[in-house]
């Protein structure tokens, strides 16, 4: 049981490149995620999708689009990167409403933007 | 605007010892507060989680205690082991309709062999 997995894991671009962060997860979980980590400041709310057809801002969208293709997947693009959009991007699931139950992360995609 | 607040940034305990990292929240909403656990080079996981009708929680070596009328809550990690290194989050999500979880920014424990 794969459970969320992300692809890829490490990628660097440079600025104004763009790419897509691709998520897919296997738990027939309703809502998705999206969360970058930085060195002290925990993990932030990019975009989440509380279920298919479904998505909304964050805590940090700006520079950020999402799309929830299917149940199973939940991309994030980043049009025109940025330096400061060098982060570590986690994808999480969870198939009840937040404050009920447990999210499940992903590995993790470390990107670089130079 | 939601925050939760964590500390120590950073803890170091000898091997055996008791590890303590305490969280505050501001929105009396909040009503479910989970600990996640992330080793280096991957994502966090669920450690364990309370809800504000108890005021402590202990699945084994690990206890949150939560006081209501302060807004705090703490982890505690008994007879830490080196493999309890890694960093951990506080969480906190509220009971108004859809609510996503806010995290703290994590604490970076080491435990000494």
């Amino acid at each position: 049981n794969a459970g969320v997995t992300q692809t890829p894991k490490f990628q660097v671009l440079k600025t104004g490149q763009s790419m897509t962060l691709q998520c897919a997860q296997d738990m027939n979980h309703n809502s998705m995620y999206w969360y970058r980590q930085d060195p002290g400041m925990g993990l932030r709310l990019i975009y989440y999708s509380a279920s298919e057809g479904t998505t909304d801002k964050g805590e940090v969208p700006n520079g950020y689009n999402v799309s929830r293709l299917n149940k199973r997947e939940f991309s994030l693009r980043l049009e025109s990167a940025a330096p400061s959009q060098t982060s570590v991007y986690f994808c999480a699931s969870n198939g009840l409403a937040a404050n009920t139950g447990e999210l499940f992360f992903g590995e993790g995609s470390r990107l670089t933007v130079l | 605007q939601q925050q939760v607040k964590q500390s120590p940034q950073s803890l170091i305990v000898q091997k055996g010892g008791i590890s303590i990292i305490n969280c505050a929240y501001e929105n009396t909403a909040f009503d479910y507060f989970p600990w996640y656990q992330q080793f280096p080079g991957k994502g966090p996981a669920l450690l364990i989680a309370i809800r504000p009708d108890v005021s402590e929680k202990k699945e084994g070596r690990f206890t949150i205690s939560f006081n209501k009328s302060a807004k705090q809550f703490s982890l505690h990690i008994m007879d830490s082991q080196p493999g309890d290194s890694a960093t951990y989050f506080c969480a906190a999500s509220g009971n108004s309709g859809y609510s996503t979880l806010t995290f703290g920014k994590g604490t970076m424990l080491l435990v000494s062999p």
